[in-house]
Protein backbone atom coordinates (compact mmCIF):
# COMPACT_ATOMS: atom_id res chain seq x y z
CA UNK A 1 0.00 0.00 0.00
CA UNK A 2 1.41 3.43 -1.01
CA UNK A 3 1.96 6.02 1.74
CA UNK A 4 3.11 9.15 1.59
CA UNK A 5 4.95 11.26 4.34
CA UNK A 6 6.24 14.98 4.74
CA UNK A 7 8.69 15.93 7.01
CA UNK A 8 8.99 18.77 8.58
CA UNK A 9 4.84 19.33 9.15
CA UNK A 10 5.98 22.96 9.52
CA UNK A 11 8.67 25.13 8.69
CA UNK A 12 9.51 29.12 9.31
CA UNK A 13 12.03 30.71 6.92
CA UNK A 14 13.07 34.24 6.84
CA UNK A 15 12.07 35.99 3.54
CA UNK A 16 14.58 35.60 0.77
CA UNK A 17 15.92 32.45 2.03
CA UNK A 18 15.95 29.17 -0.66
CA UNK A 19 14.25 26.01 1.06
CA UNK A 20 13.41 22.61 -0.17
CA UNK A 21 10.38 20.65 0.97
CA UNK A 22 10.47 16.86 1.20
CA UNK A 23 8.42 14.16 0.00
CA UNK A 24 8.50 10.44 0.41
CA UNK A 25 6.83 7.50 -0.86
CA UNK A 26 6.78 3.80 -0.54
CA UNK A 27 6.24 2.44 -3.62
CA UNK A 28 8.82 3.35 -6.10
CA UNK A 29 5.56 2.31 -8.90
CA UNK A 30 4.72 5.14 -9.29
CA UNK A 31 3.16 7.16 -12.14
CA UNK A 32 3.85 10.55 -11.50
CA UNK A 33 4.19 12.64 -8.68
CA UNK A 34 2.30 16.51 -8.14
CA UNK A 35 3.08 19.38 -5.76
CA UNK A 36 -0.38 21.15 -4.81
CA UNK A 37 -0.22 24.96 -2.85
CA UNK A 38 -3.26 25.28 -0.79
CA UNK A 39 -3.89 28.39 1.73
CA UNK A 40 -5.93 28.74 4.54
CA UNK A 41 -9.18 27.71 3.82
CA UNK A 42 -9.06 27.71 0.42
CA UNK A 43 -8.76 24.32 -2.53
CA UNK A 44 -5.61 23.09 -3.96
CA UNK A 45 -3.40 24.79 -6.43
CA UNK A 46 -1.43 22.52 -9.04
CA UNK A 47 2.31 24.10 -8.97
CA UNK A 48 3.97 20.91 -10.77
CA UNK A 49 3.45 17.46 -12.43
CA UNK A 50 6.21 15.28 -12.54
CA UNK A 51 5.76 12.09 -14.93
CA UNK A 52 7.54 9.05 -13.35
CA UNK A 53 10.04 9.04 -16.74
CA UNK A 54 11.59 12.98 -15.51
CA UNK A 55 13.82 13.82 -13.06
CA UNK A 56 12.72 17.47 -12.58
CA UNK A 57 9.96 19.80 -13.29
CA UNK A 58 10.51 24.08 -12.94
CA UNK A 59 8.12 26.82 -12.76
CA UNK A 60 9.63 30.12 -12.00
CA UNK A 61 10.97 30.16 -8.75
CA UNK A 62 9.89 26.46 -8.35
CA UNK A 63 11.67 23.33 -9.16
CA UNK A 64 10.92 19.54 -8.45
CA UNK A 65 12.83 16.96 -8.88
CA UNK A 66 11.95 13.27 -8.31
CA UNK A 67 14.19 9.85 -7.51
CA UNK A 68 11.85 6.84 -7.78
CA UNK A 69 14.43 4.63 -6.55
CA UNK A 70 14.90 6.46 -3.68
CA UNK A 71 11.40 7.20 -2.76
CA UNK A 72 11.73 10.95 -2.49
CA UNK A 73 10.38 14.04 -4.21
CA UNK A 74 11.49 17.83 -3.23
CA UNK A 75 10.60 21.28 -4.48
CA UNK A 76 12.91 23.52 -4.09
CA UNK A 77 11.16 27.24 -3.73
CA UNK A 78 14.12 30.33 -4.44
CA UNK A 79 14.34 33.42 -3.00
CA UNK A 80 11.48 32.44 -1.08
CA UNK A 81 8.53 35.81 -0.47
CA UNK A 82 6.06 36.09 2.00
CA UNK A 83 3.40 35.51 -0.18
CA UNK A 84 4.72 31.80 -0.50
CA UNK A 85 2.95 31.05 3.09
CA UNK A 86 0.95 28.34 2.57
CA UNK A 87 0.52 24.47 3.28
CA UNK A 88 2.54 22.33 0.51
CA UNK A 89 1.17 19.00 -0.53
CA UNK A 90 2.82 15.94 -2.57
CA UNK A 91 0.56 13.23 -4.16
CA UNK A 92 1.33 10.30 -5.45
CA UNK A 93 0.10 8.69 -8.55
CA UNK A 94 0.49 4.89 -8.72
CA UNK A 95 -1.39 4.43 -12.09
CA UNK A 96 -4.33 2.47 -13.43
CA UNK A 97 -7.39 4.11 -15.05
CA UNK A 98 -8.38 7.16 -13.03
CA UNK A 99 -6.27 9.54 -11.07
CA UNK A 100 -6.33 8.32 -8.10
CA UNK A 101 -4.00 10.09 -5.68
CA UNK A 102 -2.18 9.44 -2.27
CA UNK A 103 -1.58 12.72 -0.56
CA UNK A 104 0.79 13.44 1.84
CA UNK A 105 -0.53 15.42 5.37
CA UNK A 106 1.56 18.67 3.97
CA UNK A 107 4.42 20.90 4.72
CA UNK A 108 2.90 24.32 6.50
CA UNK A 109 5.40 26.93 5.60
CA UNK A 110 5.76 30.57 7.18
CA UNK A 111 7.84 33.20 5.10
CA UNK A 112 8.82 35.66 7.55
CA UNK A 113 9.33 39.21 6.03
CA UNK B 1 -9.74 27.92 -19.94
CA UNK B 2 -11.41 25.41 -17.81
CA UNK B 3 -12.82 26.41 -14.55
CA UNK B 4 -14.20 24.64 -11.76
CA UNK B 5 -17.32 26.01 -9.26
CA UNK B 6 -18.33 24.67 -6.03
CA UNK B 7 -20.81 25.57 -3.85
CA UNK B 8 -21.98 26.38 -0.83
CA UNK B 9 -18.69 27.67 0.46
CA UNK B 10 -19.81 26.99 4.11
CA UNK B 11 -22.79 25.56 5.57
CA UNK B 12 -23.96 24.79 9.22
CA UNK B 13 -26.20 21.64 9.11
CA UNK B 14 -27.73 19.74 12.49
CA UNK B 15 -27.34 15.95 12.79
CA UNK B 16 -29.63 14.07 10.68
CA UNK B 17 -30.40 17.11 8.38
CA UNK B 18 -29.50 15.88 4.13
CA UNK B 19 -26.97 17.40 2.55
CA UNK B 20 -26.14 18.87 -1.55
CA UNK B 21 -23.06 20.13 -2.33
CA UNK B 22 -22.64 20.73 -6.28
CA UNK B 23 -20.09 21.49 -8.29
CA UNK B 24 -19.73 22.37 -11.98
CA UNK B 25 -16.79 22.45 -14.27
CA UNK B 26 -16.33 24.75 -17.40
CA UNK B 27 -14.38 24.53 -20.45
CA UNK B 28 -13.77 20.74 -20.69
CA UNK B 29 -15.93 17.69 -21.77
CA UNK B 30 -16.55 14.35 -20.50
CA UNK B 31 -14.00 15.30 -17.22
CA UNK B 32 -13.10 13.06 -14.42
CA UNK B 33 -14.41 14.35 -11.77
CA UNK B 34 -13.62 13.49 -7.76
CA UNK B 35 -14.85 14.47 -4.47
CA UNK B 36 -12.20 14.23 -1.34
CA UNK B 37 -12.80 15.49 2.07
CA UNK B 38 -10.01 16.63 4.03
CA UNK B 39 -9.92 16.42 7.92
CA UNK B 40 -7.80 18.07 9.97
CA UNK B 41 -4.90 16.50 10.34
CA UNK B 42 -5.47 13.16 8.22
CA UNK B 43 -5.00 14.54 4.89
CA UNK B 44 -6.60 14.90 1.74
CA UNK B 45 -9.51 11.53 1.41
CA UNK B 46 -10.64 10.41 -1.96
CA UNK B 47 -14.78 10.04 -1.51
CA UNK B 48 -15.82 9.13 -5.08
CA UNK B 49 -14.63 9.49 -8.44
CA UNK B 50 -16.40 9.33 -11.70
CA UNK B 51 -15.08 8.99 -15.29
CA UNK B 52 -18.51 9.62 -16.92
CA UNK B 53 -22.30 9.96 -16.87
CA UNK B 54 -24.23 7.95 -14.30
CA UNK B 55 -20.23 6.25 -13.64
CA UNK B 56 -19.83 6.22 -9.74
CA UNK B 57 -17.08 4.33 -7.77
CA UNK B 58 -16.74 4.77 -4.39
CA UNK B 59 -13.23 4.53 -2.24
CA UNK B 60 -14.64 3.78 1.41
CA UNK B 61 -18.25 3.08 2.78
CA UNK B 62 -19.64 5.90 4.49
CA UNK B 63 -22.89 7.91 5.23
CA UNK B 64 -22.63 9.83 1.95
CA UNK B 65 -23.23 9.62 -1.72
CA UNK B 66 -22.58 11.14 -5.38
CA UNK B 67 -24.15 11.52 -8.39
CA UNK B 68 -23.30 12.77 -11.64
CA UNK B 69 -26.14 13.75 -13.62
CA UNK B 70 -24.24 15.93 -16.12
CA UNK B 71 -21.24 15.81 -17.69
CA UNK B 72 -19.74 18.71 -16.26
CA UNK B 73 -21.91 18.43 -12.95
CA UNK B 74 -21.20 16.39 -9.85
CA UNK B 75 -22.81 16.42 -6.84
CA UNK B 76 -22.00 14.79 -3.02
CA UNK B 77 -25.35 13.68 -1.11
CA UNK B 78 -26.54 12.50 2.39
CA UNK B 79 -29.47 11.69 3.56
CA UNK B 80 -29.01 12.15 7.14
CA UNK B 81 -25.71 13.48 7.88
CA UNK B 82 -23.87 12.66 11.03
CA UNK B 83 -21.06 14.61 13.45
CA UNK B 84 -18.43 13.00 11.63
CA UNK B 85 -19.21 14.37 8.20
CA UNK B 86 -18.15 17.48 9.16
CA UNK B 87 -14.88 18.49 6.99
CA UNK B 88 -13.91 20.22 4.14
CA UNK B 89 -15.01 19.08 0.80
CA UNK B 90 -13.39 19.43 -2.08
CA UNK B 91 -14.31 18.96 -5.96
CA UNK B 92 -11.63 18.48 -8.16
CA UNK B 93 -11.54 17.50 -12.15
CA UNK B 94 -8.87 16.37 -14.54
CA UNK B 95 -9.03 15.40 -18.11
CA UNK B 96 -10.33 11.89 -18.98
CA UNK B 97 -7.67 8.87 -19.10
CA UNK B 98 -4.90 8.16 -16.93
CA UNK B 99 -1.71 10.34 -14.88
CA UNK B 100 -3.84 13.97 -15.77
CA UNK B 101 -2.77 17.39 -13.66
CA UNK B 102 -5.67 17.53 -11.12
CA UNK B 103 -7.70 20.92 -10.43
CA UNK B 104 -9.51 21.56 -7.32
CA UNK B 105 -12.31 23.94 -6.58
CA UNK B 106 -12.18 26.40 -4.13
CA UNK B 107 -14.03 23.88 -1.07
CA UNK B 108 -16.88 23.47 0.84
CA UNK B 109 -16.89 23.75 4.85
CA UNK B 110 -19.79 21.76 5.88
CA UNK B 111 -20.23 21.60 9.98
CA UNK B 112 -22.69 19.64 11.36
CA UNK B 113 -24.30 20.02 14.68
Amino acid sequence: KQEVTQIPAALSVPEGENLVLNCSFTDSAIYNLQWFRQDPGKGLTSLLLIQSSQREQTSGRLNASLDKSSGRSTLYIAASQPGDSATYLCAAYPGGATNKLIFGTGTLLAVQP
Amino acid sequence: SQTIHQWPATLVQPVGSPLSLECTVEGTSNPNLYWYRQAAGRGLQLLFYSVGIGQISSEVPQNLSASRPQDRQFILSSKKLLLSDSGFYLCAWSRGGAGNTIYFGEGSWLTVV
